[in-house]
């Protein structure tokens, strides 16, 4: 079962901040999280494993709340290349299964 | 290292007409996977293999069928291709073998359209 992602759709002016939200129905082991440009392929941003280990970029973070089965991605002064679609991923039973994602559009 | 390899880029079929996906990846990966995006829907999982020998069916494998003879190889066949496959395709691969908790790195994709 795909994660739940929130909000679908962003857009904001440069500089500003965002959060993407996502939820499992199912226990989590790790969560990732990726972004992908029109036309290119998703890129790795960050894995989220349990007790709280954290690998990922330097301008982008997040948190992982194991109990609630939520994690958060947090962008803070958005610049033009943040513009993309965001997924995140949740791991069971060998499988990564991704959210259906989040647009974020960041204008001059 | 060129990474994660797809061909062909675009590819437009028949329906009922048959053809393979090719992915190859040259970082000695042990765990590779399918996936198919289609708008609105995400990426959803095909097939993925944990290493040489052994595949196992992802969230939507009916149409489908995949084999993991080498390391660097995993093809994704369509036995039969139907106007629903229409979409873009993309192979990935990790180091972790047994579970799919490192990075993912993924291929350029294939566009597919069958009419």
């Amino acid at each position: 079962q795909q994660p739940v992602q929130s909000p679908q759709a962003v857009i904001l002016r440069e500089g500003e901040d965002a959060v993407i939200n996502c939820s499992s129905s199912k226990a989590l082991y790790s969560v990732h999280w990726y972004r992908q440009k029109h036309g290119e392929a998703p890129v790795f941003l960050m894995i989220l494993l349990k007790g709280g280990e954290q690998k990922g970029h330097e301008k982008i973070s997040a948190s992982f709340n194991e109990k609630k089965q939520q994690s958060s991605l947090y962008l803070t002064a958005s610049q033009l290349s943040y513009s993309g679609t965001y997924f995140c991923g949740t791991v069971g039973n060998e499988k990564l299964t991704f959210g259906t994602g989040t647009r974020l559009t960041i204008i001059p | 290292n060129a990474g994660v390899t797809q061909t062909p880029k675009f590819q437009v079929l028949k329906t009922g007409q048959s053809m393979t996906l090719q992915c190859a990846q040259d970082m000695n990966h042990e765990y590779m996977s399918w996936y198919r995006q289609d708008p609105g829907m995400g990426l959803r999982l095909i097939h993925y293999s944990v290493g040489a020998g052994i595949t196992d069916q992802g969230e939507v494998p009916n149409g489908y069928n995949v084999s993991r003879s080498t390391t660097e190889d995993f093809p994704l066949r369509l036995l039969s291709a139907a106007p629903s496959q229409t979409s873009v395709y993309f192979c990935a691969s990790s180091s972790q073998a047994g579970g799919p908790v490192e990075t993912q790195y993924f291929g350029p994709g294939t566009r597919l359209l069958v009419l």
